[in-house]
């Protein structure tokens, strides 16, 4: 079955220091790999997207992820994180059509003055 | 531009009450989505509209009507309420039908509660 899996509910990370936030996959084919941001009580942000070519792809607020065929993954990164950072992240795929988005259950990131 | 709004932003039902919330796209985007967000289990797709006029299921449709009598507005019923549809609801449009490359906008979120 496909599926994208989110490994870790909680990530805490120092204002300044680098951040991840992990994504892997399991899907048959060419994968669409999405990231989402969800901020206390806002609705969902998109920040960036996989769709083929330069594996690094660069999002919104200065995040950026990688496209790792090899070890099916998609991890969110920000070489320097802020407090604002903080927020509840998802990773998303589509299965070929833009009627089905499978969701990850969400990270939730936590920025640490 | 507002891009998706969503109409009530809070609503509070009684079982067997019904609602009907609104979502409404200034994108001229082709696809509409309703999804409800529940703790734990991430989004789940309730219905979707590839167009004015058409409707179609998705993953947890049962106890909800949709309606796509405009483009710019897609609407999610509720007949008859019940405690488990407790959660907080998204509405998203999209650009065209695609290959699965577009990207969802989505609007704010309406938190229903139903007691």
């Amino acid at each position: 079955a496909q599926s994208v899996a989110q490994p870790e509910d909680q990530v805490n990370v120092a204002e300044g220091n680098p951040l991840t936030v992990k994504c892997t996959y399991s899907v048959s084919g060419n994968p669409y790999l999405f990231w989402y941001v969800q901020y206390p009580n806002r609705g969902l942000q998109f920040l960036l997207k996989y769709i083929t070519g330069d594996n690094l792809v660069k999002g919104s607020y200065g995040f950026e992820a990688e496209f790792n065929k090899s070890q099916t993954s998609f991890h969110l990164k920000k070489p320097s994180a802020l407090v604002s950072d903080s927020a509840l992240y998802f990773c998303v795929f589509n299965a070929g059509n833009n009627r089905k988005l499978i969701w990850g259950l969400g990270t939730s990131l936590a920025v640490n003055p | 531009n507002a891009g998706v709004t969503q109409t009530p932003k809070f609503r509070v039902l009684k079982t067997g009450q019904s609602m009907t919330l609104l979502c409404a796209q200034d994108m001229n985007h082709e696809y509409m989505y309703w999804y409800r967000q529940d703790p734990g289990m991430g989004l789940r797709l309730i219905h979707y509209s590839v167009g004015e006029g058409t409707t179609a299921k998705g993953e947890v449709p049962d106890g909800y009507n949709v309606s796509r009598l405009k483009k710019q507005n897609f609407l999610l019923g509720l007949e008859s309420a019940a405690p488990s549809q407790t959660s907080v609801y998204f509405c998203a449009s999209s650009r065209t039908k695609g290959d699965g490359a577009d990207t969802q906008y989505f609007g704010p979120g309406t938190r229903l509660t139903v007691l």
